[in-house]
């Protein structure tokens, strides 16, 4: 089965300097992989997705670029922002197991004002 | 949009007690639902996959007779976790999805306290 493993597993920043988040999966029939923020007491939520048709997506401050061939793909935030402290997850999803999410370890993520 | 809405957010019972905790896709109809449990400072572990008129798909290890689950429409799964024990306290969250190739949107979870 997929195996995704998430580094660094804590990560401090000082506020208006970039974060990057690294995450490498196993499985080739991998297509999709999301990012989702989760904050303390509450569920994921999805930030920013990335399909394995194309090798960058940015929105505002949030982008992910994805290595097919070396099979990693990671998460850079620029101009963080002390609201940006979340525990980060990555996950992949193989095409041939019904959109199945196999996710990483997190990434706490500290922002210093 | 997408919307998931899981009630309740908190619980605390007896041992012994079965709790029951619901998700809602409250602006999308969910082909697809799923259950997670997440312990302190861990990922989410998958516990099951339901499809909306089907049986639920349990992963390895998970006692489908403990924690069963149902997805009687397009928006609404739950899960009751039958005679509870302090070793299922945990914090449980659902997820749900549209069509396939569409992405997960989760509920904010349920903190389950088994005393």
């Amino acid at each position: 089965g997929e195996n995704v493993e998430q580094h660094p597993s804590t990560l401090s920043v000082q506020e208006g300097d970039s974060a990057v988040i690294k995450c490498t999966y196993s499985d080739s029939a991998s297509n999709y992989f999301p990012w989702y923020k989760q904050e303390l007491g509450k569920g994921p939520q999805l930030i920013i997705d990335i399909r394995s048709n194309v090798g960058e997506k940015k929105d505002q401050r949030i982008a992910v670029t994805l290595n097919k061939t070396a099979k990693h793909f990671s998460l850079h935030i620029t101009e963080t922002q002390p609201e940006d402290s979340a525990v980060y997850f990555c996950a992949a999803s193989p095409r041939n197991t019904g959109n199945q999410f196999y996710f990483g370890t997190g990434t706490s993520l500290t922002v210093i004002p | 949009g997408a919307v998931v809405s899981q009630h309740p957010s908190w619980v605390i019972c007896k041992s012994g007690t079965s709790v029951k905790i619901e998700c809602r896709s409250l602006d999308f109809q969910a082909t697809t639902m799923f259950w997670y449990r997440q312990f302190p400072k861990q990922s989410l572990m998958l516990m099951a996959t339901s499809n909306e008129g089907s049986k639920a798909t349990y992963e390895q290890g998970v006692e489908k007779d403990k924690f069963l689950i149902n997805h009687a429409s397009l928006t609404l799964s739950t899960l009751t976790v039958t005679s509870a024990h302090p070793e299922d306290s945990s914090f449980y969250i659902c997820s749900a999805r549209g069509q396939a190739n569409q992405p997960q949107h989760f509920g904010d979870g349920t903190r389950l306290s088994i005393l």
